[in-house]
């Protein structure tokens, strides 16, 4: 497709349970960023990936929380034994290098028994 | 600790008038984002600012750029239902490419009434 693709839409679990969050960029660019929503917090910063590597992992809330991209395109947010403070919705979004617009996915939205 | 803060966080508006929205930031920055989201969808471009005295527009909405204040304005002009939204403002943060990130403002919803 022509936008950023993330799945699953909505994922609801235990508390406890570990959940994967997958997002595929738009093609062709280079740069991957995960942004989490919440009534509480706003719109917060996670990480930011160039190619595959992640330059600034420093909004990552604990080492609960990992990511990944391979490819240069597809990444996968994992967040282990999860908190009902995780629930939210998770933002991916792409821009062409760092620095140019990002283009935002239509999130997942997590929620945490 | 950098800052972003948005005023006023809720507006609500009669169709046809004007008003504006402040986005106040904390630390320097060479770009500023204006971003609108609809209930439960993704968050849309409006307008990227580029320098100071940086002004776009598009359609009902003017988005002006202060460096020097660190300010950003977003001007509704002659507001119609459609334009009910959320509007965040980010600060786009770069330190020589050990980072690259959005710095979101708290929002402001914006309610157009008939």
């Amino acid at each position: 497709g022509a936008g950023v693709s993330q799945s699953p839409s909505n994922k609801v679990t235990e508390k406890g349970k570990d959940v994967e969050l997958r997002c595929d960029p738009i093609s062709g660019h280079t740069a991957l960023y995960w942004y989490r929503q919440s009534l509480g917090q706003g719109l917060e910063f996670l990480i930011y990936f160039q190619g595959n590597s992640a330059p600034d992992k420093s909004g990552l809330p604990s080492d609960r929380f990992s990511a990944e991209r391979t490819g240069g395109s597809v990444s996968t947010l994992t967040i282990q034994r999860t908190q009902q403070e995780d629930s939210a919705v998770y933002l991916c979004a792409s821009s062409l290098r760092g620095g140019n617009i990002q283009y935002f996915g239509a999130g997942t939205r997590l929620s945490v028994l | 600790e950098l800052k972003v803060e948005q005023n006023p966080l809720f507006l609500s508006m009669q169709e046809g008038k004007n008003y504006t929205i402040y986005c106040n930031y904390s630390t320097t920055s060479d770009r500023l984002y204006w971003y609108r989201q609809d209930p439960g969808k993704s968050l849309e471009s409006l307008f990227v600012l580029l320098s100071n005295g940086a002004v776009k527009q598009e359609g009902r909405l003017m988005a002006s750029l202060d460096t020097k204040a660190r300010l950003s304005t977003l001007h509704i002009t002659a507001a119609v239902h459609d334009l009910s939204a959320t509007y965040f403002c980010a600060v786009f943060l770069d330190y020589g490419g050990a980072t690259n990130k959005l710095i979101f403002g708290t929002g402001t919803l914006l309610a157009v009434q008939p």
